[in-house]
C-alpha cells in the first residue's frame, strides 16, 4: 500500500490564483480530512469527508473547497490564493468510526505552500 | 470547545536523558480519544500512540512511555534514553467521540520541538 500521498510537494502561487491539491489513500479508508500546520499552532482542520459524496467544514475552511467523488480522492482547492493561505497542507485517512473501525488517522507527506 | 495545551514550546536534552512532555486537554465529553504524533525533521507525521478516555492504563513501548490522568486532564510522554533520531516536534491531539457521526476531528496542540544533543 502506498498509503496517502500528497502531490505536489511544494507550490508557490500568486495572490489571487487558483490551484488544487491532491490527496489520494488506497486504504479502503471512509474518513478523509485536510489539515492546515502553521507555526506553534499545531495542525488544524479544514474540511472533512466521512464519504464519497459527503463533506463538512472543519475550523477553518475559508478559502478552501472540496469535494469527495470516490473513496480514494479527497482534492482541496484555492480558489483564489492569499498570502495568509501560506501554509504546509497535510491529508489525513482512518475508517470511520461508525464502521466499527480503527480510527487512527495516517497522515500524507504534506504539501508546502507559499503564496506571493 | 475541544482544546489541547502542550505548555512546553521546546525541550533540549543531551543524548541519554529523559524528556516528558506535557499535554493538558479540555472536553465536556466523557468519552474521547488522545494521541500521539512525531513529526521529524523531514516533516511527515507519524503516529505514535492512541488511548480511550476508559482506559487509565499507562503504557510503555519500548524507550517511550505514556502517563494517563483523567483526573488532571494529561496524558504526559516520556522517552527515555533519549537519542539524536527523537529530535522531532512531538502533538498531543484530542479526538470527541461525540463527533462519531461525523467523523473523528482531531483537536491538535502546539507541539514541542524535542532537540537531543549528542
Amino acid at each position: 500500500n502506498a498509503g496517502v500521498t500528497q502531490t505536489p510537494k511544494f507550490q508557490v502561487l500568486k495572490t489571487g490564483q487558483s490551484m488544487t491539491l491532491q490527496c489520494a489513500q488506497d486504504m479502503n479508508h471512509e474518513y478523509m480530512s485536510w489539515y492546515r500546520q502553521d507555526p506553534g499552532m499545531g495542525l488544524r482542520l479544514i474540511h472533512y469527508s466521512v464519504g464519497a459524496g459527503i463533506t463538512d467544514q472543519g475550523e477553518v475552511p475559508n478559502g478552501y473547497n472540496v469535494s469527495r467523488s470516490t473513496t480514494e480522492d479527497f482534492p482541496l482547492r484555492l480558489l483564489s490564493a492569499a498570502p495568509s493561505q501560506t501554509s504546509v497542507y497535510f491529508c489525513a485517512s482512518s475508517y470511520a468510526r461508525t464502521s466499527g473501525g480503527t480510527d487512527t488517522q495516517y497522515f500524507g507527506p504534506g504539501t508546502r505552500l507559499t503564496v506571493l | 470547545a475541544q482544546k489541547v495545551t502542550q505548555a512546553q514550546t521546546e525541550i533540549s536534552v543531551v543524548e541519554k536523558e529523559d524528556v516528558t512532555l506535557d499535554c493538558v486537554y479540555e472536553t465536556r465529553d466523557t468519552t474521547y480519544y488522545l494521541f500521539w504524533y512525531k513529526q521529524p525533521p523531514s516533516g511527515e507525521l507519524v503516529f505514535l500512540i492512541r488511548r480511550n478516555s476508559f482506559d487509565e492504563q499507562n503504557e510503555i513501548s519500548g524507550r517511550y512511555s505514556w502517563n494517563f490522568q483523567k483526573s488532571t486532564s494529561s496524558f504526559n510522554f516520556t522517552i527515555t534514553a533519549s537519542q539524536v533520531v527523537d529530535s522531532a516536534v512531538y502533538f498531543c491531539a484530542l479526538s470527541e467521540l461525540a463527533f462519531k457521526a461525523a467523523g473523528n476531528k482531531l483537536t491538535f496542540g502546539g507541539g514541542t520541538r524535542v532537540l537531543v544533543k549528542p
